[in-house]
C-alpha cells in the first residue's frame, strides 16, 4: 500500500538548518511529485513548495524561497526538505504529500504522518 | 496570491445532519480545488479533488461541487468519525493556498 513515512521530531536553535525526510513505499517515486505543507501550532495549513521526482523541477512559496531546498533520491525512494536560517515562526509540523503529476503541482492524495520541528533557543 | 475563504469557521451539528461548508476563491480557479479532513494530532486526509471527484476510499456521503470561485463540501449524513476540521485548497495558481479551515463539532 502507498505510504509516506517521515523522519522524527527535531529541535533546532534559531539560525540552524533542518532536513526532513519522507520515504515513499508502495509506488514508484519518480512517477510523482511531492508537495511539502506545514502547520504551525493551532494554525492552518501552509503550502511550502513542490518537487517533481521525475526531473527535480521545483516550485517554492515566496515566503520560504531562498531558505528552502527540496530534493528527491529515487534510488532510495526518499524526498527531502531542507529549511535553513530557522526562526521561531518556523516551528510547525511539516508534512509531505504525494501529487500524481510530474509536470506541475496538482492535487495531493497521500500524506506523510508529519514531522514536528521546534525552533527554540 | 489567491485568497480562499471558508464559511463558517466552525459549526455544531448532530449525527445524521446534512452539513455544508462553503469555500470562496478571490479569483477564478476553474475546478482546481481540493478538500481535506484533519483530526487533532493527525495528518490531513485527502477527500476530494477537481472540486467534485472523490479520492479512493472516501465514503459517498461526502460530495463536492462548484467551479470558478464558489465551491461547497457537503456531508449528507454526518457520522461520529466526521467530526474534524475541513480545509479547501486551490491548485490552479501558484502559490497554492488553503482556506482557514472549518471546524465541525458535536452538538
Amino acid at each position: 500500500q502507498v505510504q509516506l513515512v517521515q523522519s522524527g521530531a527535531e529541535v533546532k536553535k534559531p539560525g540552524a538548518s533542518v532536513k526532513v525526510s519522507c520515504k515513499a513505499s508502495g509506488f514508484t517515486l519518480s512517477s510523482y511529485g511531492i508537495s511539502w505543507v506545514r502547520q504551525a501550532p493551532g494554525q492552518g495549513l501552509e503550502w511550502m513548495g513542490w518537487i517533481s521526482a521525475f526531473n527535480g523541477n521545483t516550485d517554492y512559496a515566496q515566503k520560504v524561497q531562498g531558505r528552502v531546498t527540496m530534493t528527491t533520491d529515487t534510488s532510495t525512494s526518499t524526498a527531502y526538505m531542507e529549511l535553513r536560517s530557522l526562526r521561531s515562526d518556523d516551528t510547525a509540523v511539516y508534512y509531505c504529500a504525494r501529487s500524481p503529476n510530474t509536470v506541475v503541482v496538482t492535487q495531493v492524495d497521500y500524506w506523510g504522518q508529519g514531522t514536528l520541528v521546534t525552533v527554540s533557543s | 496570491d489567491i485568497q480562499m475563504t471558508q464559511s463558517p469557521s466552525s459549526l455544531s451539528a448532530s449525527v445524521g445532519d446534512r452539513v455544508t461548508i462553503t469555500c470562496r476563491a478571490s479569483q477564478g480557479i476553474n475546478n482546481y480545488l481540493s478538500w481535506f479532513q484533519q483530526k487533532p494530532g493527525k495528518a490531513p486526509k485527502s477527500l476530494i479533488y477537481g472540486a467534485s471527484i472523490l479520492q479512493g476510499g472516501v465514503p459517498s456521503r461526502f460530495s463536492g461541487s462548484g467551479s470558478g470561485t464558489d465551491f461547497t463540501l457537503t456531508i449528507s449524513s454526518l457520522q461520529p468519525e466526521d467530526f474534524a476540521t475541513y480545509y479547501c485548497q486551490q491548485y490552479n495558481t501558484y502559490p497554492i493556498t488553503f482556506g482557514q479551515g472549518t471546524r465541525v463539532e458535536i452538538k
